[in-house]
């Protein structure tokens, strides 16, 4: 069935690279997905990538894509302390499936 | 991308009401989106709004609950009906970008808090 896992959590100290990871199980997928949900807010989409390339970058952001492994991450650079906030995951199989969301937590 | 605007922001409501939540979107739109985020969790698919048709209802959810209305290509309502304490969530409305069932960009929701 369809599944997108990622870890929970994760803490960094501003300045430094945030890496963080996601599992899927559809090779179907045409689209993998990282949005962003700040306190309150609704859902941003934050970047994608298509299932035939395997590496995009955007400013400070790169996502990494292994479809052998169903393997999807994405980096922040210089992470910030508006970077804080919950970094969701997900595949496109003719709808969404997101996963649990990852909390960013930015220390100063 | 597009802009969407939904309403009520938030609401508490007492067991057994019903709510209706207005999604607008400025510009016209095949599809539109009802997602249901429950406390501390993902992002859930409830059904899908297509313009002079019946929602499609994802696994686990059914019209009576939750209907929804699709009047034209830049509106829709979900209504939560006969409403427990399991239904304190955040609902979001969301479209793809250009029509399609890509790229979906969301609504700020509507957080739905039952007493």
């Amino acid at each position: 069935g369809e599944d997108v896992e990622q870890s929970l959590f994760l803490s960094v100290r501003e300045g430094d690279s945030s890496v963080i990871n996601c599992t899927y199980t559809d090779s179907s997928s045409t689209y993998l997905y990282w949005y962003k949900q700040e306190p309150g807010a609704g859902l941003q989409l934050l970047t994608y990538i298509f299932s035939n390339m395997d590496m995009k970058q955007d400013q400070r952001l790169t996502v990494l894509l292994n479809k052998k492994d169903k393997h999807l991450s994405l980096r922040i650079a210089d992470t910030q302390t508006g970077d804080s906030a919950i970094y969701f995951c997900a595949e496109s199989t003719g709808k969404l499936i997101f996963g649990q969301g990852t909390t960013l937590q930015v220390k100063p | 991308s597009a802009v969407i605007s939904q309403k009520p922001s938030r609401d508490i409501c007492q067991r057994g009401t019903s709510l209706t939540i207005q999604c607008q979107v400025d510009s016209q739109v095949t599809m539109m989106f009802w997602y249901r985020q429950q406390p501390g969790q993902s992002l859930t698919l409830i059904a899908t709004a297509n313009q002079g048709s019946e929602a499609t209802y994802e696994s686990g959810f059914v019209i009576d609950k939750f209907p929804i209305s699709r009047p034209n290509l830049t509106f829709s309502t979900l209504t939560v009906s006969n409403m427990s304490p399991e239904d304190s969530s955040i609902y979001l409305c969301s479209v793809g970008d250009r029509g399609t069932n890509e790229k979906l960009f969301f609504g700020s929701g509507t957080q739905l808090s039952v007493l």
